[in-house]
This record gives C-alpha cells, sequence and structure tokens, in this order.
C-alpha cells in the first residue's frame, strides 16, 4: 500500500525557519518525482515546489523561492522542505505527494494527511 | 502563468442529480488536466487525469472531458459522498489550481 506521511509542522514565528519531513512507503521512491502542496486555512490549492526523481531537477513557484528549499533522500524513501525566512502567508497545511506522467499529464496521485505550518506575526 | 478558472464556485444538487463542474484555462493546454476531490479535513483525492482518465478505485459516474482551454467534470448520479470540493489542476506550465467548486447538498 502507497503511503506518505508527512511531519514537522508547527508553530513559528515570522522569519523563523522550519523543516518538514515526509517519508514514503509501498512504491520505490526513487522512480517518481515528489512534490510539496499547501493549502492555507479556508483556501485552495497550491503547488510549492517539486524534485525530480534523482534530486538532479528542482523548481518552485515564485513566492517560496531563495526562501524554500527542496530535497530527497532515496536511500531513506524520504522527501524534505526545508523553509527560511517564514512570513504569515506561508500558514497552511503543507501536502507531500507523489507525482506521475501519463503521457498527456501530470498529476499528483497519492498524497500524505498534511502537517501544519502555523507562522506568527 | 497559466490562470485556471472553475465554475460555479458553489453548487447545491440534490441525490441522483447530475452535476457538470466547469474549468476553464487562460491559454490551451492540450488535455494536461486533472480533477481532485476534497472532503473536509482530508487530503486530495484524484479522480481524473489527462482530462478524461479514470483513476484506478473511482466510481465510474464520474468523467471528465474537454481540451484545449474548456474541460468539465461530471457526476452522473450524485451520491451522498460525492458533496466535496473538487479542484481542477494543469500541468502544461508548471503547475496550477483552479480556486474549487464546493459542491453542497441542496
Amino acid at each position: 500500500e502507497v503511503q506518505v506521511v508527512e511531519s514537522g509542522g508547527g508553530l513559528v514565528q515570522a522569519g523563523g525557519s522550519l523543516r518538514l519531513s515526509c517519508a514514503a512507503s509501498g512504491f520505490t521512491f526513487n522512480r517518481y518525482w515528489m512534490s510539496w502542496v499547501r493549502q492555507a486555512p479556508g483556501k485552495g490549492l497550491e503547488w510549492v515546489a517539486n524534485i525530480k526523481k534523482d534530486g538532479s531537477e528542482k523548481y518552485y513557484v515564485d513566492s517560496v523561492k531563495g526562501r524554500f528549499t527542496i530535497s530527497r533522500d532515496n536511500a531513506k524513501n524520504s522527501l524534505y522542505l526545508q523553509m527560511n525566512s517564514l512570513r504569515a502567508e506561508d500558514t497552511a497545511v503543507y501536502y507531500c505527494a507523489r507525482g506521475t506522467y501519463s503521457g498527456s499529464s501530470y498529476f499528483f496521485d497519492y498524497w500524505g494527511q498534511g502537517t501544519l505550518v502555523t507562522v506568527s506575526s | 502563468d497559466i490562470q485556471m478558472t472553475q465554475s460555479p464556485s458553489s453548487l447545491s444538487a440534490s441525490v441522483g442529480d447530475r452535476v457538470t463542474i466547469t474549468c476553464r484555462a487562460s491559454q490551451s493546454m492540450s488535455t494536461h488536466l486533472n480533477w481532485y476531490q476534497q472532503k473536509p479535513g482530508k487530503a486530495p483525492n484524484l479522480l481524473i487525469y489527462a482530462a478524461s482518465s479514470l483513476q484506478s478505485g473511482v466510481p465510474s459516474r464520474f468523467s471528465g472531458s474537454g481540451s484545449g482551454t474548456d474541460f468539465t467534470l461530471t457526476i452522473s448520479s450524485l451520491q451522498p459522498e460525492d458533496f466535496a470540493t473538487y479542484y481542477c489542476q494543469q500541468s502544461y506550465s508548471s503547475y496550477t489550481f483552479g480556486q474549487g467548486t464546493k459542491l453542497e447538498i441542496k
């Protein structure tokens, strides 16, 4: 059974840092791109970052470039998101999601339960 | 950036109704369009990928269509468990989601 489980969320002051982790199981982790997607309270979904299977390519939404860093450890089947210079607008539930490409689209087929990050100003 | 606009933003319907949700892209994107269902306090769940392909395990009452800029998600006969929020997502240029459509019980 495919599972992704996030951890590391919590309350942090504006300007602070937090590192999220995602533990994957039930699939061959190093064969998939992985992403972080967030959802602010009562709002919609926003893709944050993704990383290639071998970690050689990383992409970010403009609002987090230079502040967030996505990484992975394929030996540990784990995905990470280092978040620095946090702002109140980064407050959200952060989801780890597996990405799959199917010829004409790239989609997120497995999601974790999410971890809440609250940035106090 | 590609903008995704869903309509309606909210919808009231009854069990057994046929429901259609629309997603319009700000530029043409072939069939790089996916649909998700999200229930309160839960992670999104993939329903449809590549505009019209049904994800494994998803009931056949869900269907998707469209290409280019206009896409639809149709639920043929609403069931009680279908009341949720639905999102479209494009993957043609980076990844963006629509603002969501909240489907409520009438």
